[in-house]
């Protein structure tokens, strides 16, 4: 079973500081994991993916996120937050499987950004 | 190119009435999930259709059921409605020649409301 833990529901930070969104898995197999965004009465948007490649991942938008093995971690990072980054943020974790799709996702982080 | 699409937008429904949400996938994928995003809730998997049939499945009861036609559009269908089915239901489009990552591309939601 995979499984994916978001720490803090709501995180606020000022516009132009670091925004660092947490996230912790659990998978008894090499997992994928994912970052996806969503806007107010919108669907999902991939901000970016972790495939087993490289451990450091570039998104869209100026986001990263590091898949660091040791700690279970996924934490996704921006440098410097704009307003347009207010949204809700969901990790997420499958397995590596063809045919197994299935997307498991945290409880989701509201972000807000303070002018 | 357009992308996933979700008919109705927005639905309101009694208790123990029958629902049809719909469904189009992107242009050239021929894979659809759907996930149920209850309020302030990450989205659960509900079930996975390839080549018209239910490939794989999460822990929804009997009255989540689904179609896929030839044409790869889909359609949820929710039987005697609970209240507790009130959510915002997404709709995801993959194509297997993305090799093992399929990346899914969600569509806007149909939001539901049970009274």
């Amino acid at each position: 079973a995979q499984s994916v833990t978001q720490l803090g529901s709501h995180v606020s930070v000022s516009e132009g500081a670091l925004v660092l969104l947490r996230c912790n898995y659990s998978s008894s197999v090499p997992p994928y994991l994912f970052w996806y965004v969503q806007y107010p009465n919108q669907g999902l948007q991939l901000l970016l993916k972790y495939t087993s490649a490289a451990t450091l991942v570039k998104g869209i938008n100026g986001f990263e996120a590091e898949f660091k093995k040791s700690e279970t971690s996924f934490h996704l990072t921006k440098p410097s937050a704009h307003m347009s980054d207010a949204a809700e943020y969901f990790c997420a974790v499958r397995g590596p499987n063809f045919g197994n799709e299935k997307l498991t996702f945290g409880t989701g982080t509201r972000l807000t950004i303070i002018p | 190119d357009a992308g996933v699409t979700q008919s109705p937008t927005h639905l309101i429904k009694t208790r123990g009435q029958q629902v049809t949400l719909r469904c189009s996938p992107k242009s050239g994928h021929d894979t659809v999930s759907w996930y149920q995003q209850a309020l302030g809730q990450g989205p659960q998997f509900i079930f996975q259709y390839y080549e018209e049939e239910e490939r794989q499945r999460g822990n929804f009861p009997d009255r989540f059921s689904g179609h896929q036609y030839p044409n790869y559009s889909s359609e949820l269908n929710v039987n005697a409605l609970l209240l507790g089915d009130s959510a915002l239901y997404l709709c995801a489009s993959s194509s297997p020649s993305g090799g093992a990552y399929n990346e899914q591309f969600f569509g806007p939601g149909t939001r539901l409301t049970v009274l």
